[in-house]
C-alpha cells in the first residue's frame, strides 16, 4: 500500500523558514516523481513543486520559486521542501504527491498523503 | 497559465440519480492531460479519471470522464451517499499545473 506521511508543520512568524518531510513507502521511490501540493480555503488547491526521480529535474509554481526548495533523497524514502521568507498567503494543508511519471512532467498525481499545515502568523 | 473552470459550483442530488460535472480550460490541454479527484470531507484528494477518460485503479464504473480540448466532463452514475464530496479537475500538461475551483456534490 502506498503511503506518504508528511511531518515539518506549524506555526512560524512571516519571514521566516519552515522544512517540511515526506516519508514514502509502498512502492518503489526511486522510479517516481513527488510533488508537493497545497490547499488552503481562498485560493483551493494549488500545485506547488514536483522533482523527478533522481532529482535530475525540478519544477515550482511561481509563487515560490526563489523561496522554496524541492529536493529528496532517495536512500531515506524522502522528500523535503524548504520555505524561506514566509508570507500570510503561504498559510495552507500541504500534501505530498506520488507522480505518475518518473520525471514531475506530466505532474499527474496518483496518491496523497494525510497533509501537514502551515500556519504563518505574527 | 491554463485557468479551469468548474460548474457548477454546487450540485444537489438524490441517491440513484446521475450527474454531469463540467470543466472548461482557457487554452487547449494537449494530449487530454486532464485528470479529475474526489475529496471527500477531512480526507484528502483521490484520483479518478486520468487522461480525460481512463478510470484509475479500483474506481467503481459509475464513474467517466470524457471530451478533449478545453472542454471535459465527468459523469456519475447511480449516485451514492458515499460520492458526497468535492471534484476538482486538474491539467497536469503545462506548468503551471492548475486545479479547478471544484464542484461540491450533495446527496441526501
Amino acid at each position: 500500500e502506498v503511503q506518504l506521511v508528511e511531518s515539518g508543520g506549524g506555526l512560524v512568524q512571516p519571514g521566516r523558514s519552515l522544512r517540511l518531510s515526506c516519508a514514502a513507502s509502498g512502492f518503489i521511490f526511486d522510479d517516481y516523481a513527488i510533488h508537493w501540493v497545497r490547499q488552503s480555503p481562498g485560493k483551493g488547491l494549488e500545485w506547488v513543486a514536483g522533482i523527478s526521480r533522481r532529482s535530475l529535474s525540478v519544477g515550482y509554481a511561481d509563487f515560490v520559486r526563489g523561496r522554496f526548495t524541492i529536493s529528496r533523497d532517495n536512500a531515506k524514502n524522502s522528500v523535503y521542501l524548504e520555505m524561506k521568507s514566509l508570507r500570510a498567503e503561504d498559510m495552507a494543508l500541504y500534501y505530498c504527491a506520488k507522480g505518475s511519471y518518473g520525471d514531475y512532467a506530466p505532474a499527474l498525481v496518483d496518491h496523497w498523503g494525510q497533509g501537514t499545515l502551515v500556519t504563518v502568523s505574527s | 497559465e491554463v485557468v479551469l473552470t468548474q460548474s457548477p459550483g454546487t450540485l444537489s442530488l438524490s441517491p440513484g440519480e446521475s450527474a454531469a460535472l463540467s470543466c472548461r480550460a482557457s487554452h487547449s490541454i494537449s494530449g487530454r492531460y486532464l485528470a479529475w479527484y474526489q475529496q471527500k470531507p477531512g480526507q484528502a484528494p483521490r484520483l479518478l479519471i486520468h487522461g480525460a477518460s481512463t478510470r484509475a485503479t479500483g474506481v467503481p464504473d459509475r464513474f467517466s470522464g470524457s471530451g478533449s480540448g478545453t472542454d471535459f466532463i465527468l459523469h456519475i452514475t447511480r449516485l451514492e451517499p458515499e460520492d458526497l464530496a468535492v471534484y476538482y479537475c486538474q491539467q497536469y500538461s503545462s506548468s503551471p499545473f492548475t486545479f479547478g475551483p471544484g464542484t461540491k456534490v450533495d446527496v441526501k
